[in-house]
């Protein structure tokens, strides 16, 4: 695709529920990062994978959180067992992977996670 | 820890006025720098990057970067009521191993007047 997709745009799930956000990167682009983004506050780095494997998962709040990218392409954010302070937007950005620190990061829509 | 900061504003000038955005950072292992215009709930877009002391210009806007003193900006000149965003500092730092994550700071909200 031209962009970043990422799906669903939009999540309401109860709190202790399990829920899957899902992210499909630029076409080519070998590097794919996570970021949360509280109301009011800049995105937050959460995983970053270069190719299929987890690079930095220093961001991970806790191990309730977890992502895959079982092909080096599509990647899925998993949550377990939601917590009210989960709800955020999730954003999804994708680079070529050329391992600089120049290289440009391309957001996707983000998907907005409430939970109740 | 990584710190970005930013003003949080609102920053308010009007139609045809410049706007400047300020953004200090921790780390002086920084080295490249970038700001994102995001747009109420819209996910963030890159506007400028800037990676070596002094001005980069593209259109009206113009980033300047002082490593010694550890701070980057943004100017925005002529400035349009479309320019009306939220603009976000990052900063990528590369401190061993493949981190290659950006650290931002919590955006500026700038209003352009008409």
């Amino acid at each position: 695709g031209a962009g970043v997709s990422q799906t669903p745009s939009n999540k309401v799930t109860e709190k202790g529920k399990y829920v899957e956000l899902r992210c499909d990167p630029i076409s080519g682009h070998t590097a794919l990062y996570w970021y949360r983004q509280s109301l009011g506050q800049g995105p937050e780095f959460l995983i970053y994978f270069q190719g299929t494997g987890a690079a930095d998962d220093s961001g991970l709040p806790n191990d309730r959180f977890f992502a895959v990218r079982p092909e080096g392409s599509v990647s899925t954010l998993k949550i377990q067992r939601t917590e009210r302070g989960d709800s955020a937007v999730y954003l999804c950005a994708s680079s070529f992977g050329i391992r600089d620190t120049q290289e440009t990061q391309y957001f996707g829509p983000g998907t907005r996670l409430l939970v109740l | 820890q990584k710190e970005v900061e930013q003003n949080s504003g609102p920053l308010s000038v009007p139609e045809g006025a410049i706007a400047s955005l300020n953004c200090t950072y921790s780390d002086r292992g920084s080295q490249s720098f970038f700001w994102y215009r995001q747009y109420s709930g819209k996910s963030p877009e890159l506007i400028m990057s800037i990676y070596s002391n002094g001005d980069k210009e593209d259109g009206r806007f113009t980033a300047q970067l002082n490593k010694a003193s550890q701070y980057v900006s943004l100017l925005i000149r002529d400035s349009q009521p479309s320019d009306s965003a939220t603009y976000l500092c990052a900063v990528n730092s590369r401190s061993g191993g493949s981190n290659y994550k950006l650290t931002f700071g919590k955006g500026t909200l700038l209003t352009v007047n008409p």
